[in-house]
C-alpha cells in the first residue's frame, strides 16, 4: 500500500499494562509525527522524527511514554502502566522532507483503557 | 502559549447553502496553515497557506490566510452531503510542530 499504516486499529488494555503501536509511514518520507486524538479533541502533537532523530518530544504527556524510530523508518509509541486518561486514538502521519509541509495520516490506534 | 482556536464548533445546513469556517491561531515562529477535513478516519490534507490575502481553490472548496490578524477561513460553496465532516485547520511553526484546533463538525442535510 502506499499509505501510513498503523497496528493494531484497536487495542484494550487493562490499566497498567503496557502497549506498543506501531507506525508505517509512506516509503521514503522523512518526517514522522506522533498525535494523540481525544474524543471531539483535535489531535495534540507528542513528537516528531526526521530520520531516526527525534528532535522533539515536547508533547509527550508524561515519562510513560515513549517513542522510537531506530532506523529512519518504522516507529514505534510505547505507553507503559497504562492510566484510563491514556484512551485516545493515536495518529501517526508522515511528511515527503524535514520543511514539506502536507502530512499524510494513518487510521490511527483506538486504545481503550479499562 | 501556542493555540489554535476554530469556530464555530459546529454547523447545520442544507444541501446548497454556503458555509464559511474560522480559525484563529497564536503561534510562535509561525510557518504556515494548513486545513483537513476528518470523516470516521485520519484527517485528509485539504489546503496549506503561507502567504496572506492569496486565496487557495479546490472546487468548491476555497481559503484565505490573513497573517495580520492571526486568522483564515475554509469556504466551502454549494454544498453536499458529502461535505459533512469534521474540518480541522492546523498552524505550523519553524520547529515542524503542528498545533490543531478542535474542529469544526460540519453537518449537510439533504
Amino acid at each position: 500500500g502506499a499509505g501510513v499504516s498503523q497496528s493494531p486499529r484497536y487495542k484494550v488494555a487493562k490499566r497498567g499494562q503496557d502497549v506498543a503501536l506501531r507506525c508505517d509511514p509512506i516509503s521514503g518520507h522523512v518526517s514522522l509525527f506522533w498525535y494523540q486524538q481525544a474524543l471531539g479533541q483535535g489531535p495534540e502533537f507528542l513528537t516528531y522524527f526526521q530520520n531516526e532523530a527525534q528532535l522533539d518530544k515536547s508533547g509527550l504527556p508524561s515519562d510513560r511514554f515513549f517513542a522510537e524510530r531506530p532506523e529512519g523508518s518504522v516507529s514505534t509509541l510505547k505507553i507503559q502502566r497504562t492510566q484510563q486518561e491514556d484512551s485516545a486514538v493515536y495518529l501517526c502521519a508522515s511528511s515527503l522532507g524535514a520543511n514539506y509541509n502536507e502530512q499524510f495520516f494513518g487510521p490511527g490506534t483506538r486504545l481503550t483503557v479499562l | 502559549e501556542d493555540k489554535v482556536v476554530q469556530s464555530p464548533l459546529s454547523l447545520v445546513v442544507h444541501e446548497g447553502d454556503t458555509v464559511t469556517l474560522n480559525c484563529s491561531y497564536e503561534v510562535t515562529n509561525f510557518r504556515s496553515l494548513l486545513w483537513y477535513k476528518q470523516e470516521k478516519k485520519a484527517p485528509t490534507f485539504l489546503f496549506m497557506l503561507t502567504s496572506s490575502g492569496i486565496e487557495k481553490k479546490s472546487g468548491r472548496l476555497s481559503s484565505i490566510l490573513d497573517k495580520k490578524e492571526l486568522f483564515s477561513i475554509l469556504n466551502i460553496t454549494a454544498t453536499q452531503t458529502g461535505d459533512s465532516a469534521v474540518y480541522l485547520c492546523a498552524a505550523r511553526d519553524t520547529g515542524n510542530q503542528f498545533y490543531f484546533g478542535t474542529g469544526t463538525s460540519l453537518t449537510v442535510i439533504p
